[in-house]
């Protein structure tokens, strides 16, 4: 049994390039979430799935930001025109359930943009 | 709105010393969890307990326990007799409970424990 797995992790890119990070959630997990924690810093939320639907989006993420989850398995964040403000972790997160009481954490992707 | 205070930025205490950390946090609903993370240089996000806004039962596991008081809004985690392994970063999270609701979970800003040989 694994848990959720992310891809990259860890990614250092040039100011200007865009970027896709994968998140393989457990499986069955109906909700996904994508979480960004910058240095010194706690996760902030910016988006969730329910199945294949993204039904919010925080305002922290911007109009170069787009996640995806086709078919509702596997979920995709890409960011395009990489800022060095971008820099930080990425952290998914995946729930059997619509309550938060069950979300597991997977290793995080860490972006460095030089 | 919801929100997560962790007044204390870094702490660093000697091995086999006990250590409190504090957790205050702001909702208006009325169901919720709190819970609490430990974060190793490793990077990941390492569960350590969940609570449920009708349950403000003590609990204790091993070294850890957690103090939860509604009327002050706090959900403290003690760790008695320190361990080197101990030294991470904490952090106390809050979400909202129920089936209809996004359960995005909030996160204070981390409290960095260090403890010394």
């Amino acid at each position: 049994d694994t848990g959720v797995s992310q891809d990259p992790r860890h990614k250092i890119t040039k100011r200007g390039q865009n970027v896709t990070f994968r998140c393989d959630p457990i499986s069955e997990h109906n909700r996904l979430y994508w979480y960004r924690q910058t240095l010194g810093q706690g996760p902030e939320f910016l988006t969730y799935f329910q199945n294949e639907a993204q039904l919010e989006k925080s305002r922290l993420l911007s109009d170069r930001f787009s996640a995806e989850r086709p078919k509702g398995s596997f979920s995709t964040l890409e960011i395009q025109r990489t800022e060095q403000g971008d820099s930080a972790m990425y952290l998914c997160a995946s729930s059997p359930t619509t309550d938060a009481r069950e979300q597991y954490f997977g290793p995080g992707t860490r972006l460095t943009v030089t | 709105a919801q929100k997560v205070t962790q007044a204390q930025t870094e702490i660093s205490v000697v091995e086999k010393e006990d250590v409190t950390l504090d957790c205050v946090y702001e909702t208006r609903d009325t169901t919720y969890y709190l819970f609490w993370y430990k974060q190793p240089p490793s990077g990941e996000l390492v569960f350590l307990i969940r609570r449920n806004s009708f349950d403000e039962q003590n609990e204790i596991s091993g070294r850890y326990s957690w103090n939860f008081q509604k009327s002050t809004s706090s959900f403290n985690f003690t760790i008695t007799a320190s361990q080197v392994v101990d030294s991470a970063v904490y952090f106390c999270a809050l979400s909202e409970a129920g089936y209809s609701s996004a359960s995005k979970i909030i996160f204070g800003s981390g409290t960095r424990l260090s403890i010394r040989p």
